[in-house]
């Protein structure tokens, strides 16, 4: 199995530009989660979705973020417009149960 | 909401020694608690979890415990190796709900 895989890994972009940031979950599971990760705030659920439908959102921190899942194959979290205090690691993590598995993580750097 | 503390923040060990980590949960609703390895530069993987009807459970090197009561739970690794160096995390959740609540991390350093 391929695990979660995530797109860009590394994203440098201007304050006030789009981001969107992309996940694909394993295959077969039905449950999605987009984390953020900083040193001041560690591991955060933004939000997630089962059976494509967005069902804790509680996480995403503005209307600048928001997220979608069209399909159970894919994801996107998008940030418009983007600022310096959104730069971070995101995580994007599938489950078919309780254990959840993490892709790799984007890095956005935001200037 | 669950809150998740976890202690310490760092630890550093010789090779060989053991390693405790601790974590203390506020929702004694919670029944599922999954430990996470992260290296540098990468995702964190899973490594072990235990379930609300077990009190302990162990994979070779690595167990963890369960006190419901006092509702606290740690992870143990013994005969530490340099490569299970990494940041370690706890997390909570309540099964079928699917949100975990993480730790805010150790930093373990196996020292050669």
């Amino acid at each position: 199995d391929a695990g979660v895989i995530q797109s860009p890994r590394h994203e440098v972009t201007e304050m006030g530009q789009e981001v969107t940031l992309r996940c694909k979950p394993i295959s077969g599971h039905n449950s999605l989660f987009w984390y953020r990760q900083t040193m001041m705030r560690g591991l955060e659920l933004l939000i997630y979705f089962n059976n494509n439908v967005p069902i804790d959102d509680s996480g995403m921190p503005e209307d600048r973020f928001s997220a979608k899942m069209p399909n159970a194959s894919f994801s996107t979290l998008k940030i418009q417009p983007s600022e310096p205090r959104d730069s971070a690691v995101y995580f994007c993590a599938s489950s078919r149960g309780d254990e959840q598995y993490f892709g790799p993580g984007t890095r956005l750097t935001v200037t | 909401g669950e809150n998740v503390e976890q202690h310490p923040s760092t630890l550093s060990v010789q090779e060989g020694d053991s390693a405790v980590i601790k974590c203390t949960y506020s929702d004694s609703a919670s029944n599922y608690f999954p430990w996470y390895k992260q290296e540098l530069g990468k995702g964190p993987q899973l490594i072990i979890d235990i379930r609300s009807n077990v009190g302990e459970k162990k994979d070779q090197r690595i167990a963890v415990t369960l006190n419901k009561t006092a509702k606290h739970f740690s992870l143990h690794i013994t005969e530490t190796q340099p490569e299970d160096s990494a940041v370690y995390f706890c997390a909570a959740s309540i099964t079928s709900y699917g949100k975990l609540t993480f730790g805010q991390g150790t930093i373990l350093t196996v020292h050669p």
